[in-house]
């Protein structure tokens, strides 16, 4: 049971490349969501899932895009990097009794 | 909307000395109420979370945490700290009947000093 995973853990990017952040879940959790975290920001939602085919925006979806095929995954997108971006990924999937976070993804673009 | 505040961004206390890192929520109806801790570099761990009854909830590590619905707090407390408990505290809130997938607080950092 490795719970939630996330890869890779460091990525460089360029301003306009685009990439996937993976992200899976081994709990068989519907819920599942994306943060990003920033220096004294807290954690803030960038998309969330709620079942297999299922998403929403949180609080800052802009530039990210995401999708849910199937229960176990949950990546997301950087369609065109900005400098913005630069921040710590976390992927979580939810219980009703809490939330379990991945490692995270520390992303640098330049 | 559901939202979170903790008015400490850092605290300072000694090792053995006792702890209370503050939380107050704005929701309308009886929140989810969670405290996570983060080590450098890690991610989140649960702490502790009220839903109901008691409002005094017991967590691991040796936290507690207590729900007061007049003064919409959620306070975490510890009685002696320890120095392997430097971290990040973020509390966060959920609403019944939603997403179960809460709003985050700014988080306190905690330092501890020998």
């Amino acid at each position: 049971n490795a719970g939630v995973t996330q890869t890779p853990k460091f990525q460089v990017l360029k301003t306009g490349q685009s990439m996937t952040l993976q992200c899976a879940q081994d709990m068989n959790h519907e819920y599942m969501s994306w943060y990003r975290q920033d220096p004294g920001m807290g954690l803030r939602l960038i998309h969330y899932s709620v079942g297999a085919g299922i998403t929403d925006q949180g609080e800052v979806p802009n530039g990210y895009n995401v999708s849910r095929s199937t229960t176990e995954d949950f990546p997301l997108r950087l369609l065109s990097a900005a400098p913005s971006q630069t921040s710590v990924y976390f992927c979580a999937s939810t219980a009703m009794g809490g939330q379990y976070f991945g490692p995270g993804t520390r992303l640098t673009v330049t | 909307a559901q939202s979170v505040t903790q008015p400490d961004i850092h605290i300072t206390v000694s090792e053995g000395a006792s702890l209370e890192l503050r939380c107050n929520y704005s929701y309308g109806a009886t929140p989810y109420l969670f405290w996570y801790v983060q080590s450098p570099g890690q991610g989140l761990q649960l702490l502790l979370k009220y839903f109901s009854g008691d409002t005094l909830v017991q967590g691991i590590k040796g936290f507690e945490a207590e729900f007061k619905r007049s003064q919409s707090s959620f306070n975490l407390r510890k009685p002696s700290v320890h120095w392997s408990d430097a971290a990040e505290y973020f509390c966060a809130v959920g609403t019944s009947g939603g997403s179960y997938i809460p709003t985050f607080g700014r988080g306190t950092s905690l330092i501890v000093h020998p």
